[in-house]
């Protein structure tokens, strides 16, 4: 079955870039989205095709897709942006299966 | 607004039966392309389903056969028929709905279901 790989944890201090990794071998061909889940909340997307912002999502949120891996950027991490985040794409079996990656653990401090 | 009300959670025995709602508010579920996510006790995010609008179903593997999701148009209401339940169901159930170029971009606030004797 089809995986995204993801760092399980990156640590930044405040104000400094964040970077998560994504890799699939679907992404060239699909797109990723990125969630943000804090502890005890419903994830919220922050991504969508690859490097677009919701409405709502602060400005220091971007993302960027090369080959087989996607990134999150965080530039200028805030506390309020620990939280869990997770990849999100499908493969290009045409299974209309979703599959998340198994998520990274930001710290900031 | 669009709000996303899961209920139906509980605890179960191995084996057992339950059926989680998702009463939604605010759009047309039938309208929409509306999926199901659960995450076990301290692990990650797993796509469990999803349903068109057209009404074509999918499921993931790992449950494929046991559950079904389903809608009511009338009550405006998506389903997750869940059988032959085992323990590693256990977990947070979410519905979600899609949003144009934007999958999953309304969540629920979840309900737990927990497998066990």
């Amino acid at each position: 079955s089809y995986e995204l790989t993801q760092p399980p944890s990156v640590s930044v201090s405040p104000g400094q870039t964040a970077r998560i990794t994504c890799s699939g071998d679907a992404l060239p061909k699909k797109y990723a989205y990125w969630y943000q889940q804090k502890s005890g909340q419903a994830p919220v997307l922050v991504i969508y095709e690859d490097s677009k912002r919701p409405s709502g999502i602060p400005e220091r949120f971007s993302g960027s897709s090369s080959g087989t891996m996607a990134t999150l950027t965080i530039s200028g991490a805030q506390v309020e942006d620990e939280a869990d985040y997770y990849c999100y794409s499908t493969d290009s079996s045409g299974n209309h299966r979703g599959v998340f990656g198994g998520g990274t653990k930001l710290t900031v401090l | 607004e669009v709000q996303l009300v899961e209920t139906g959670g509980g605890l179960i025995q191995p084996g057992g039966s339950l059926r989680l709602s998702c009463a939604a508010s605010g759009f047309t579920v039938s309208s929409n392309y509306m999926s199901w996510v659960r995450q076990a006790p301290g692990k990650g995010l797993e796509w469990v389903s999803v349903i068109y609008s057209g009404g074509s179903t999918y499921y993931a593997d790992s449950v494929k056969g046991r559950f079904t999701i389903s809608r009511d148009n009338s009550k405006n209401t998506l389903y997750l028929q869940m059988n032959s339940l085992r323990a590693e169901d256990t977990a947070v159930y979410y519905c979600a709905r899609d949003r144009e170029a934007c999958p999953l971009a309304y969540w629920g606030q979840g309900t737990l279901v927990t497998v066990s004797s």
